[in-house]
């Protein structure tokens, strides 16, 4: 079946540090790929997304490259701000047919960014 | 983008009760579902809102205990039945919008409490 994997948080980092939050994936056929962030106290928005291998979705300074030869979808920033403290989950789409839509999450991923 | 809405924000609900969510796009959308976010969970897919027929629902939910209703392409209710305290859970309504390239926005979501 379908599965997210993402890397054990909580992730606490100093402002402007560098961020990597891993994510693997297990699918049938040629998903989509998302992220989305949950800040505190508010709904999950969608940050990223890609829709096929190689292509590399980006916004807000955030970027992450669908791998399918290591069926990957890492999310990187290369400075964090305090801002940027929240709740990341990585996500697949089901490729086509009565799956279309149908999102499987990851566990999330807790960042905390210190000043 | 859509602005969704649910209604209520929160509730705390006595054991053996029910409750309706209601979930109202202000645009077209193709697709309606709904998700439930354990405490300190993931989320998990409960159903696809199918409009005028039933919902289909992934394993493990049923409708007996997750009557959903969509009567046209931007309103949606979910109903949690008998509940128990372990029903006590985040409900999200998402979409996929009419039009869109596939991207799934996400209402604020319902906070439950059954005691």
């Amino acid at each position: 079946g379908n599965s997210v994997t993402q890397m054990e948080g909580p992730v606490t980092l100093s402002e402007e540090a560098f961020l990597t939050i891993n994510c693997t994936y297990t699918a049938t056929g040629y998903p989509s790929l998302f992220w989305y962030v949950q800040y505190p106290g508010e709904g999950l928005q969608l940050l990223l997304k890609a829709t096929k291998a190689d292509d590399k979705g980006s916004n807000k300074g955030f970027e992450a490259t669908y791998r399918k030869e290591t069926t990957s979808f890492h999310l990187e920033k290369g400075s964090v701000q305090v801002s940027d403290s929240a709740v990341y989950f990585c996500a697949l789409m089901r490729a086509g047919g009565t799956s279309y839509g149908k999102l499987t999450f990851g566990q999330g991923t807790i960042l905390t960014v210190h000043p | 983008s859509a602005v969704i809405s649910q209604k209520p924000s929160r509730d705390i609900c006595q054991r053996g009760t029910s409750l309706t969510i209601q979930c109202q796009v202000d645009s077209q959308v193709t697709m309606m579902f709904w998700y439930r976010q354990q405490p300190g969970q993931s989320l998990t897919l409960i159903a696809t809102a199918n409009q005028g027929s039933e919902a289909t629902y992934e394993s493990g939910f049923v409708i007996d205990k997750f009557p959903i209703s969509r009567p046209n392409l931007t309103f949606s209710t979910l109903t949690v039945s008998n509940m128990s305290p372990e029903d006590s859970s985040i409900y999200l309504c998402s979409v996929v919008l009419l039009g869109g390239r596939g991207e799934q926005y996400f209402g604020p979501g319902t906070r439950l409490t059954v005691t």
